[in-house]
């Protein structure tokens, strides 16, 4: 069975753009959960979304957002770039909304010029 | 943000030995635990978890302990590898479906 998949893996942006990154979660996994990875916050909750909706959000900013699609695959997008938006993102996903095991993708790198 | 993620302890351990890694989990209505495992370059890798009705969970090699009178749960990596170098990371979670509170970390590095 395939993992989670993220793209892009990569990605540069300056200051002001927006970007969206995309995440594929494990065939039958009905759960997307996105984190921020930054060396001096560590790993944070962004929101989580189960069956095209929101079901969780944790404390950035509204310039963050998300979505799922029917087939469970996700996407978040960053709007109005700031230099501290530069981390890793990564996605997670779960068979279901339950809180049990998730399973993370290899995590885009976005740097912010 | 909900993380800390301030300086990363490391701990330094031999081939062979058995490693400790220890972490405090901030809420005692949490009722799920994991151990994620992080190499530079990839993303977390899950390891075990525990629910709160048990105080002890083992599987290949490593052994969770959790103890909710103290807020505290360990790793034990039994005959530690050099594979086994990264970071790892407790996290949380108290009803809140997918939304995962994390520890700061541990990078553990072995010594061949």
């Amino acid at each position: 069975k395939a993992g989670v998949t993220q793209t892009p893996r990569y990605l540069i942006k300056t200051r002001g753009q927006q970007v969206t990154l995309s995440c594929s979660p494990i065939s039958g996994h009905r759960s997307v959960s996105w984190y921020q990875q930054t060396p001096g916050q560590g790993l944070q909750f962004l929101f989580e979304y189960f069956s095209e909706t929101q079901r969780n959000k944790g404390n950035f900013p509204g310039r963050f957002s998300g979505r799922q699609f029917s087939n469970s695959r996700s996407e978040m997008n960053v709007s109005t770039l700031e230099l501290g938006d530069s981390a890793l993102y990564l996605c997670a996903s779960s068979q279901d909304s339950s809180g049990g095991e998730q399973f993370f993708g290899p995590g885009t790198r976005l740097t912010v010029l | 943000g909900e993380s800390v993620g301030l300086h990363l302890p490391t701990l330094s351990v031999q081939e062979g030995d058995n490693s400790i890694i220890n972490c405090a989990y901030s809420n005692s209505a949490s009722d799920y635990f994991i151990w994620y495992k992080q190499e530079s370059g990839k993303g977390p890798q899950f390891i075990i978890d525990i629910r709160s009705n048990m105080d002890k969970r083992q599987g290949q090699r490593v052994t969770v302990l959790l103890n909710k009178t103290v807020k505290h749960l360990s790793l034990q990596i039994a005959a530690t590898q050099p594979g086994d170098s990264a970071v790892y990371f407790c996290a949380e979670n108290y009803n809140q479906g997918g939304k995962l509170i994390f520890g700061q970390g541990t990078e553990l590095s072995v010594k061949p």
